[in-house]
């Protein structure tokens, strides 16, 4: 079983849909996750993190978090093209001083206008 | 955010040879991070490099292989060593600084290396 598992895609979504990404994890003691996107051909750069049971909202981004399912996803309102990417969730690993992150394989994401 | 300074940006090396790569960030951070990404790939953690002392390596990866180097709080290397093609790859350095109660990690560019 993998650590961190995201929804297979890739994801087609209209331009001004909602697009919903989802990731499960295996290891009951993460504390925090994080969403990063990567465009082609550059590095992840950090879109949100939760580390609290809920909604977090930030613009058109809510994550989402629910530890007793070990789930957590990621809505985007409004979908863009330009939010056309590689979206990788990652979980931080319990039990270790550090921030040490274990990532899921990614959902390609295409906004088609 | 930090700003990270990765090199090279690229290379092609041949096989059995050898390839260092910086990583330098604009301000003192402890923790460091080698990752590499296989194309199509996720991420995959090489090694975790705090300054001071010895690099703590993931399962599958091995210091003779990708040895690393952290003399400072703003400045790591990663060695490939002995190339294969299978070492083609991106490898990514991060480093951990604080956001409010959080530690982030921030991604450099990226080495995308090609072994012939």
């Amino acid at each position: 079983q993998k650590e961190v598992e995201q929804n297979s895609g890739p994801l087609s979504v209209p331009e001004g849909a909602i697009a919903s990404l989802n990731c499960t994890y295996s290891d009951r003691g993460s504390q925090s996750f994080f969403w990063y996107r990567q465009y082609s051909g550059k590095s992840p750069e950090l879109i949100m993190f939760i580390y609290s049971n809920g909604d977090k909202e930030d613009g058109r981004f809510t994550a989402q978090l629910n530890k007793a399912s070990q789930y957590v996803s990621l809505l985007i309102r409004d979908s863009q093209p330009s939010d056309s990417a590689t979206y990788l969730c990652a979980v931080e690993v319990g039990g270790t001083s550090y921030g040490k992150l274990t990532f899921g394989q990614g959902t390609i994401l295409t906004v088609h206008p | 955010s930090a700003v990270i300074s990765q090199k090279p940006s690229r290379d092609i090396c041949q096989r059995g040879t050898s390839l260092t790569i910086q990583c330098q960030v604009d301000s003192q951070v402890t923790m460091m991070f080698w990752y590499r990404q296989q194309p199509g790939q996720s991420l995959t953690l090489i090694a975790t490099a705090n300054q001071g002392s010895e690099a703590t390596y993931e399962s599958g990866f091995v210091i003779d292989k990708f040895p690393i180097s952290r003399p400072n709080l703003t400045f790591s290397t990663l060695t490939v060593s002995n190339m294969s093609p299978e070492d083609s790859s991106i490898y990514l350095c991060s480093v951990e600084k604080g956001a409010g109660a959080k530690n982030i990690q921030y991604f450099g560019a990226g080495t995308r290396l090609s072994v012939l």
